[in-house]
């Protein structure tokens, strides 16, 4: 079955900095990576997502890139504000969404 | 107005007892799915439903029983509750057949403490 792995488990950065955060997947077969941020006592929620016929995509200061040889794709968030503080998952499934495989997650925390 | 949601949002309840965690989807969506996060916030899916067929069932203890009465609930039953069960299961929903890809929609999830 698919597995998905995500670096770091933590990730502190200053407010305005960049932030980035990788993940792996072993199942060649995934075609659809969405990322959730999770706010403290809140549900996941999707941020963005992106399809294995994409290598990038961008909704203002989010981006997630996608390289399907590899297989890792990644999560580029610009210009971070303390309201960017949460935890992120980056998710794989295949069949587009039949079957959703979550990474371990990310503590981002941005410090004014 | 809630896409996704589950009732009841706490619960602490002793060893042994049973208990059981409903969730609704009013978004038309034909699968859904129970999610377990433990405290270490790993997310890790439980059983999944589709038009309330099971296609997806985890390696989960058999004191858990998921009901579908229709494709717009899916109800959590858990007999002999263990302190192991102590975590946060959330419960989701999906279209599942669209090529652009399927959006999951959580619930709020709801706080099982077994003391």
């Amino acid at each position: 079955g698919e597995n998905v792995e995500q670096h770091p488990s933590t990730l502190s950065v200053q407010e305005g900095d960049s932030a980035v955060i990788k993940c792996t997947y072993s199942d060649s077969a995934s075609n659809y990576f969405p990322w959730y941020k999770q706010e403290l006592g809140k549900r996941p929620q999707l941020i963005i997502d992106i399809r294995s016929n994409v290598g990038e995509k961008k909704d203002q200061r989010i981006a997630v890139t996608l390289n399907k040889t590899a297989k890792h794709f990644s999560l580029h968030i610009t210009e971070t504000q303390p309201e960017d503080s949460a935890v992120y998952f980056c998710a794989a499934s295949y069949n587009y969404g039949q079957n959703f495989v979550f990474g371990p997650g990310t503590r981002l925390s941005v410090l004014p | 107005d809630t896409a996704v949601s589950q009732t009841p949002k706490y619960l602490v309840t002793q060893m042994g007892n049973d208990k059981s965690i409903k969730c609704e989807q009013n978004l038309g969506h034909d699968t859904m799915y129970w999610y377990k996060q433990d405290s270490k916030k790993f997310l890790k899916i439980m059983f999944s439903y589709n038009n309330k067929e099971l296609i997806i069932n985890e390696t989960v203890p058999n004191r858990f029983s998921p009901k579908s009465p229709d494709k717009a609930h899916l109800n959590l039953h858990i007999n002999s509750l263990e302190l192991g069960d102590s975590a946060v299961y959330f419960c989701a929903s999906s279209q599942g057949d669209r090529p652009s890809g399927n959006t999951i929609y959580f619930g709020e999830g709801s706080w099982l403490t077994v003391v």
